[in-house]
């Protein structure tokens, strides 16, 4: 089956830094998915993806869609504590029907 | 509801026992996904509802995993013989239809098989 690459698993930054993170895929996905995960709950949508090429940006966040549809990457700026998580990346393929893929998270640490 | 609702949040049995989790999508939702999370681990895929379309089972880990959902709202996972293994938080998320959807996940039922 498809699998969606993401690494390292952890990461720890300091807090007001940058921090970037690469999903890969060996398969091409139609939709590029980015969600948070807090303790103790369930993944929050981030930010969604949906042509090659688009770049899109909520608040701190910024994701892109790789132009050859096998990558995404998701930076977050001037981190702040509150973004400590596992950030999930998920690939969708082109059909009705199809489920979502997801990667196996990066935990992000910010140090204060 | 507002959102998806799952039960119990937190569930601890022996093993060999049988348990169920249940999910409550939010209304009018067609799509229903089960997802496994174990510990340090990403979200496995288990099974998916979509409309009256016959379930996605493929990543039912094994024939002691089965879920239903009826009436095209809730869903309830059933685990059999439970193993110490199967010990993992169950998520479930609901899309108002496949395809493009984005999920919607509720807060995920703890099992612990002691």
């Amino acid at each position: 089956g498809q699998q969606l690459n993401q690494s390292p698993q952890s990461m720890f930054i300091q807090e007001g830094e940058d921090v970037s993170m690469n999903c890969t895929s060996s398969s091409i996905f139609n939709t590029w998915l980015w969600y948070k995960q807090d303790p103790g709950e369930g993944p929050v949508l981030l930010i969604a993806l949906y042509k090659a090429g688009e770049l899109t940006s909520n608040g701190r966040l910024t994701a892109q869609f790789g132009i050859t549809r096998k990558d995404s990457f998701l930076n977050i700026s001037a981190s702040i504590p509150s973004d400590v998580g596992i950030y999930f990346c998920a690939g969708q393929l082109a059909g009705a029907n199809s489920k979502l893929t997801f990667g196996k998270g990066i935990t992000l640490s910010v140090r204060p | 509801g507002a959102g998806v609702s799952q039960s119990p949040s937190n569930k601890v049995t022996e093993k060999g026992k049988d348990v169920e989790l249940r999910c409550d999508p939010i209304s009018g939702h067609t799509a229903l996904y089960w997802y496994r999370q174990s510990l340090g681990q990403g979200l496995e895929f288990l099974i998916y509802f979509q409309g009256n379309s016959a379930p996605d089972k493929s990543g039912l880990p094994s024939d002691r995993f089965s879920a239903e959902r009826t009436g095209g709202s809730v869903s309830t996972l059933t685990i059999q013989r439970t193993q110490q293994e199967d010990s993992a938080v169950y998520l479930c998320a609901s899309s108002p239809q496949g395809g493009l959807s984005v999920l919607t996940f509720g807060a995920g039922s703890r099992l612990t098989v002691l």
